[in-house]
């Protein structure tokens, strides 16, 4: 069966850099969520999108951002990078009635 | 807010043998979604099993299954006959309305040859 694609997978940036993460949806889910993970936590929830419109929002940096496009594939844009955006980046997928969200392989994300 | 708290930080199991993780959550909301997510060294969130809070069965995916206590707000993971394959990071999770997904701050499982 077809999962969530993410690329790229690993992203070196340096300190004020930008980053693009992209995710690529189960085919027919409509709804896409961001999360992120930092070392030895939990995944924290950055912003959701249902059929192109935002759905909800996390502790999401205002120095990040994030649209979900036609095709459902969704880009997370990241500005002036801090060392302490390094992080795992998932994106997860779901169909909006069954509640249950599938996770891409995620992008770790270094910056230096 | 809705909390989901895991107070086993690290958990070990002989091969073959059954563990239990546990699980607690706080909510005012009714009906809801819980789910058990496992992540292993390849920091691969994959889906274990998912417990709709209106159903009353406990729900069981092979050899893994939950007792879900809707009262108590608890929602504890049983694995059985625990293989190497079963050493990750596990982590519970609560769901209400589509919204985002609130973890706990997970167990990590050690499987003893």
């Amino acid at each position: 069966a077809a999962g969530v694609i993410q690329s790229p997978r690993h992203l070196i940036k340096e300190k004020r850099e930008t980053a693009t993460l992209k995710c690529y949806p189960i085919p027919r889910h409509d709804t896409v969520y961001w999360y992120q993970q930092g070392p030895g936590q939990d995944p924290q929830f950055l912003i959701s999108f249902y059929e192109k419109m935002q759905s909800d929002k996390g502790s999401i940096p205002d120095r990040f951002s994030a649209q979900q496009f036609s095709d459902y594939h969704s880009e997370l844009n990241m500005s002036s990078l801090e060392l302490g955006d390094s992080a795992l980046y998932f994106c997860a997928s779901s169909l909006r009635q069954t509640e249950t969200q599938y996770f891409g392989p995620g992008t770790r994300l270094l910056v230096l | 807010a809705q909390t989901v708290t895991q107070s086993q930080p690290e958990m070990s199991v002989q091969e073959a043998e059954t563990v239990t993780l546990s699980c607690t959550y706080d909510t005012s909301e009714s009906d809801y979604y819980l789910f058990w997510y496992k992540q292993p060294p390849s920091r691969q969130m994959i889906l274990v099993i998912r417990q709709e809070a209106y159903k009353q069965q406990n729900a069981t995916e092979n050899r893994f299954s939950v007792n879900f206590q809707k009262a108590a707000k608890s929602f504890s993971l049983k694995i059985s006959d625990s293989q190497l394959g079963d050493a990750a990071m596990y982590f519970c999770a609560y769901n209400f309305g589509n919204e985002k997904l609130t973890f706990g701050t997970g167990t990590r499982l050690t499987i003893i040859p």
